[in-house]
Protein backbone atom coordinates (compact mmCIF):
# COMPACT_ATOMS: atom_id res chain seq x y z
CA UNK A 1 0.00 0.00 0.00
CA UNK A 2 0.98 3.37 0.08
CA UNK A 3 1.42 3.80 4.04
CA UNK A 4 2.07 2.13 6.50
CA UNK A 5 -1.45 0.91 7.93
CA UNK A 6 -2.20 -0.23 11.54
CA UNK A 7 -5.30 -1.99 13.02
CA UNK A 8 -7.31 -1.61 14.79
CA UNK A 9 -6.78 2.04 14.47
CA UNK A 10 -8.60 1.79 18.78
CA UNK A 11 -8.98 -1.35 20.83
CA UNK A 12 -10.50 -0.87 24.17
CA UNK A 13 -9.41 -4.24 26.32
CA UNK A 14 -10.53 -4.85 30.02
CA UNK A 15 -7.12 -5.63 32.62
CA UNK A 16 -5.93 -9.43 31.91
CA UNK A 17 -6.88 -10.37 28.70
CA UNK A 18 -4.70 -10.27 25.49
CA UNK A 19 -4.55 -8.12 23.01
CA UNK A 20 -2.86 -8.10 18.95
CA UNK A 21 -2.16 -5.31 16.99
CA UNK A 22 -1.30 -5.30 13.29
CA UNK A 23 1.01 -3.47 11.35
CA UNK A 24 1.25 -3.38 7.24
CA UNK A 25 4.37 -1.77 6.11
CA UNK A 26 5.21 -0.33 2.86
CA UNK A 27 5.59 -3.02 0.82
CA UNK A 28 9.97 -3.24 -0.39
CA UNK A 29 10.72 -1.79 3.41
CA UNK A 30 12.72 -4.22 4.87
CA UNK A 31 12.84 -2.50 8.77
CA UNK A 32 10.35 -2.46 10.95
CA UNK A 33 9.85 -0.63 14.20
CA UNK A 34 7.28 -0.49 17.19
CA UNK A 35 7.20 2.56 19.71
CA UNK A 36 4.83 2.93 22.36
CA UNK A 37 3.35 6.60 22.90
CA UNK A 38 2.67 6.98 26.38
CA UNK A 39 -0.28 10.17 26.99
CA UNK A 40 1.83 13.69 27.17
CA UNK A 41 5.31 11.39 26.93
CA UNK A 42 7.78 11.01 23.85
CA UNK A 43 8.51 7.47 21.96
CA UNK A 44 9.67 4.73 23.34
CA UNK A 45 11.38 2.14 21.22
CA UNK A 46 9.98 -1.51 21.54
CA UNK A 47 11.07 -3.34 18.77
CA UNK A 48 12.99 -3.41 15.87
CA UNK A 49 12.89 -5.89 12.84
CA UNK A 50 15.66 -5.55 9.60
CA UNK A 51 14.91 -8.32 6.99
CA UNK A 52 15.25 -11.75 8.31
CA UNK A 53 18.19 -10.75 10.78
CA UNK A 54 17.08 -11.33 14.66
CA UNK A 55 15.20 -8.53 16.03
CA UNK A 56 16.08 -6.13 18.44
CA UNK A 57 13.70 -6.42 21.37
CA UNK A 58 15.60 -4.23 23.71
CA UNK A 59 13.29 -2.10 24.22
CA UNK A 60 10.19 -4.85 25.44
CA UNK A 61 9.22 -3.47 28.72
CA UNK A 62 8.25 -7.14 30.16
CA UNK A 63 7.81 -10.32 29.05
CA UNK A 64 3.97 -10.04 28.45
CA UNK A 65 5.06 -8.25 25.24
CA UNK A 66 6.24 -9.71 22.21
CA UNK A 67 6.31 -9.37 18.29
CA UNK A 68 6.41 -11.29 15.42
CA UNK A 69 7.31 -10.46 11.59
CA UNK A 70 7.67 -12.93 8.84
CA UNK A 71 10.38 -11.77 6.16
CA UNK A 72 9.47 -8.43 5.26
CA UNK A 73 5.48 -8.27 5.36
CA UNK A 74 2.90 -8.10 8.10
CA UNK A 75 3.98 -7.66 11.82
CA UNK A 76 1.90 -7.74 14.92
CA UNK A 77 2.41 -7.15 18.31
CA UNK A 78 0.89 -8.98 21.48
CA UNK A 79 0.66 -8.04 24.74
CA UNK A 80 -0.44 -10.48 27.04
CA UNK A 81 -2.33 -9.77 30.35
CA UNK A 82 -2.89 -6.25 30.03
CA UNK A 83 -2.35 -3.70 32.78
CA UNK A 84 -3.61 -0.17 33.01
CA UNK A 85 -0.29 0.72 32.39
CA UNK A 86 -0.10 -0.51 29.03
CA UNK A 87 -2.57 2.28 27.99
CA UNK A 88 -0.88 4.18 25.02
CA UNK A 89 -0.80 4.89 21.13
CA UNK A 90 1.36 2.26 19.28
CA UNK A 91 3.02 3.19 16.61
CA UNK A 92 4.66 1.41 13.76
CA UNK A 93 7.30 2.50 11.51
CA UNK A 94 8.63 0.69 8.73
CA UNK A 95 11.89 2.34 6.13
CA UNK A 96 13.52 1.60 3.41
CA UNK A 97 16.56 0.27 4.77
CA UNK A 98 17.13 1.68 8.19
CA UNK A 99 17.20 5.08 9.93
CA UNK A 100 19.26 7.06 6.84
CA UNK A 101 15.94 6.48 4.63
CA UNK A 102 13.59 8.25 7.08
CA UNK A 103 10.76 6.47 8.67
CA UNK A 104 7.10 6.27 8.05
CA UNK A 105 5.23 6.02 10.39
CA UNK A 106 1.64 4.54 10.80
CA UNK A 107 -1.16 6.29 12.71
CA UNK A 108 -1.14 4.17 15.20
CA UNK A 109 -3.27 2.33 17.50
CA UNK A 110 -4.55 3.66 20.99
CA UNK A 111 -5.34 1.02 23.41
CA UNK A 112 -6.88 1.50 26.46
CA UNK A 113 -6.88 -0.67 29.18
CA UNK A 114 -9.86 -0.83 31.45
CA UNK B 1 22.66 6.39 27.46
CA UNK B 2 21.67 8.28 25.23
CA UNK B 3 19.06 10.82 25.89
CA UNK B 4 16.98 14.01 24.00
CA UNK B 5 15.72 16.68 25.88
CA UNK B 6 13.43 18.97 24.37
CA UNK B 7 13.26 21.89 27.52
CA UNK B 8 9.68 23.41 25.63
CA UNK B 9 6.79 21.83 26.46
CA UNK B 10 4.11 24.25 24.70
CA UNK B 11 4.95 27.31 22.53
CA UNK B 12 2.57 30.01 20.89
CA UNK B 13 3.72 32.18 18.49
CA UNK B 14 2.19 34.36 16.08
CA UNK B 15 1.44 33.46 12.44
CA UNK B 16 4.31 35.38 10.88
CA UNK B 17 6.29 35.46 12.85
CA UNK B 18 9.97 33.28 13.70
CA UNK B 19 10.01 30.37 15.23
CA UNK B 20 12.52 28.21 17.02
CA UNK B 21 12.24 24.52 19.15
CA UNK B 22 14.72 23.75 21.08
CA UNK B 23 16.76 20.05 21.46
CA UNK B 24 19.74 19.40 23.55
CA UNK B 25 20.97 15.49 23.15
CA UNK B 26 23.43 13.94 25.66
CA UNK B 27 26.05 11.28 23.46
CA UNK B 28 29.31 10.64 23.21
CA UNK B 29 30.08 10.09 19.24
CA UNK B 30 28.30 11.90 16.96
CA UNK B 31 24.82 11.18 16.62
CA UNK B 32 21.94 10.81 14.16
CA UNK B 33 19.50 13.78 14.49
CA UNK B 34 16.26 13.95 13.11
CA UNK B 35 13.22 15.94 13.79
CA UNK B 36 9.57 15.05 13.66
CA UNK B 37 6.03 16.51 13.26
CA UNK B 38 3.12 15.27 14.08
CA UNK B 39 -0.34 16.72 13.20
CA UNK B 40 -3.65 15.98 14.92
CA UNK B 41 -4.80 12.49 14.55
CA UNK B 42 -1.83 11.66 12.03
CA UNK B 43 1.49 9.33 12.10
CA UNK B 44 4.65 11.37 12.52
CA UNK B 45 6.39 12.59 9.51
CA UNK B 46 9.92 13.34 9.15
CA UNK B 47 10.74 17.13 9.01
CA UNK B 48 14.98 16.74 8.38
CA UNK B 49 17.51 14.95 9.29
CA UNK B 50 21.50 15.36 10.01
CA UNK B 51 24.09 12.68 9.75
CA UNK B 52 27.26 13.94 8.88
CA UNK B 53 28.52 17.24 6.21
CA UNK B 54 27.01 20.74 6.75
CA UNK B 55 25.82 21.58 10.13
CA UNK B 56 23.03 23.95 8.45
CA UNK B 57 20.01 20.84 7.53
CA UNK B 58 17.06 21.88 5.20
CA UNK B 59 13.94 20.26 5.97
CA UNK B 60 10.28 20.46 4.08
CA UNK B 61 7.61 22.84 4.74
CA UNK B 62 10.42 25.30 5.13
CA UNK B 63 12.39 24.15 8.26
CA UNK B 64 15.69 23.74 8.95
CA UNK B 65 18.06 23.14 11.70
CA UNK B 66 21.47 23.63 13.04
CA UNK B 67 23.28 20.80 14.51
CA UNK B 68 26.06 22.35 17.01
CA UNK B 69 28.13 19.84 18.58
CA UNK B 70 29.72 22.90 20.83
CA UNK B 71 26.02 22.76 22.91
CA UNK B 72 24.89 19.69 21.89
CA UNK B 73 22.26 21.41 20.27
CA UNK B 74 19.74 20.52 17.32
CA UNK B 75 17.70 23.38 17.53
CA UNK B 76 14.26 24.08 14.38
CA UNK B 77 13.66 26.86 12.96
CA UNK B 78 11.47 28.84 10.72
CA UNK B 79 11.64 31.99 9.70
CA UNK B 80 7.70 32.31 9.19
CA UNK B 81 4.94 30.10 10.86
CA UNK B 82 2.09 29.31 9.09
CA UNK B 83 -1.55 28.17 10.93
CA UNK B 84 -1.25 24.87 9.44
CA UNK B 85 2.83 24.37 11.55
CA UNK B 86 0.47 23.82 14.30
CA UNK B 87 1.18 20.43 15.98
CA UNK B 88 3.15 18.26 17.82
CA UNK B 89 7.18 18.31 17.01
CA UNK B 90 9.58 15.68 18.57
CA UNK B 91 13.50 15.61 18.00
CA UNK B 92 15.13 12.22 17.78
CA UNK B 93 18.85 11.09 18.24
CA UNK B 94 20.15 7.33 17.07
CA UNK B 95 24.05 5.84 17.51
CA UNK B 96 25.82 5.40 15.14
CA UNK B 97 25.38 1.33 14.16
CA UNK B 98 21.71 1.54 16.32
CA UNK B 99 19.02 1.84 14.64
CA UNK B 100 16.87 2.27 17.67
CA UNK B 101 15.75 6.55 17.62
CA UNK B 102 15.35 7.71 21.19
CA UNK B 103 12.75 10.39 20.77
CA UNK B 104 12.43 13.60 23.48
CA UNK B 105 8.81 14.35 24.84
CA UNK B 106 8.07 16.55 22.31
CA UNK B 107 6.87 20.39 22.04
CA UNK B 108 3.08 21.84 21.31
CA UNK B 109 3.10 24.36 19.03
CA UNK B 110 0.21 27.00 18.88
CA UNK B 111 -0.07 29.18 16.49
CA UNK B 112 -2.29 32.23 16.80
CA UNK B 113 -3.46 34.84 14.18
Amino acid sequence: GAGVSQSPSNKVTEKGKDVELRCDPISGHTALYWYRQRLGQGLEFLIYFQGNSAPDKSGLPSDRFSAERTGESVSTLTIQRTQQEDSAVYLCASSLGGREYGYTFGSGTRLTVV
Amino acid sequence: AQSVTQPDIHITVSEGASLELRCNYSYGATPYLFWYVQSPGQGLQLLLKYFSGDTLVQGIKGFEAEFKRSQSSFNLRKPSVHWSDAAEYFCAVSNFGNEKLTFGTGTRLTIIP
